[in-house]
């Protein structure tokens, strides 16, 4: 079956603009993930989704970043003003539900470059 | 807090020559230990779930170990195509089943 998809795969974008990235979970998984890689490092988490609602943000770096979930399907991740220190690779991961423990199966990941 | 660290860094080997990675972990309550693979410019794939010291689980040159400290990787007689990053997280304290991982252990098997 199809796996998580994100997009776009890559996105570049200059220092204090907006950027939206997108990601397609797998069908019929509820629970919702967001991380961000740096070069040479493992994922780093950023926020969790249960159906529509953020239930753990405590990975969200600052008020910069915000995620939705309107459906309980395709998320969004949105970066405000972004700067620099943002450009990392974002992967979106899901799985059945949070406990379990649930395997959680990543996408191919978005990489963000801020010039 | 929950921490995860992967050792060593980098791993070189010949075609053949069976080796093991190492995860160390520190968690109030392991609920689950799982090991990735990463290629280049992929996402992590799901290698397997350890849930209790003992466990152990195998796929093709891959077997996973785990104890009340730490998990094992083993590769026995590797091959070029399994030269990628082995990425190691844990499950804990958390109820919302967020991961944390360790840095990852980058293999190059070479011919």
């Amino acid at each position: 079956g199809a796996g998580v998809s994100q997009t776009p795969s890559n996105k570049v974008t200059e220092k204090g603009k907006y950027v939206e990235l997108r990601c397609d979970p797998i069908s019929g998984h509820t629970a919702l993930y967001w991380y961000r890689q740096s070069l040479g490092q493992g994922p780093e988490f950023l926020i969790y989704f249960q159906g529509t609602g953020a239930a753990d943000d405590s990975g969200l770096p600052n008020d910069r970043f915000f995620a939705v979930r309107p459906e309980g399907s395709v998320s969004t991740l949105k970066i405000q003003r972004t700067e620099r220190g943002d450009s990392a690779v974002y992967l979106c991961a899901s799985s059945l539900g949070p406990s379990a423990p649930y395997e959680q199966y990543f996408g191919p990941g978005t990489r963000l470059t801020v010039t | 807090e929950d921490q995860v660290t992967q050792s060593p860094e980098a791993l070189r080997l010949q075609e053949g020559e069976s080796s093991s990675l190492n995860c160390s972990y520190t968690v109030s309550g392991l609920r689950g230990l799982f090991w990735y693979r990463q290629d280049p410019g992929k996402g992590p794939e799901f290698l397997f779930t350890l849930y209790s010291a003992g466990e152990e689980k195998e796929k093709e040159r891959l077997k996973a170990t785990l104890t009340k400290k730490e998990s094992f990787l083993h590769i026995t007689a590797p091959k070029p195509e399994d030269s990628a990053t082995y990425l190691c997280a844990v499950h804990g304290s958390s109820n919302t089943g967020k991961l944390i991982f360790g840095q990852g252990t980058t293999l190059q098997v070479k011919p």
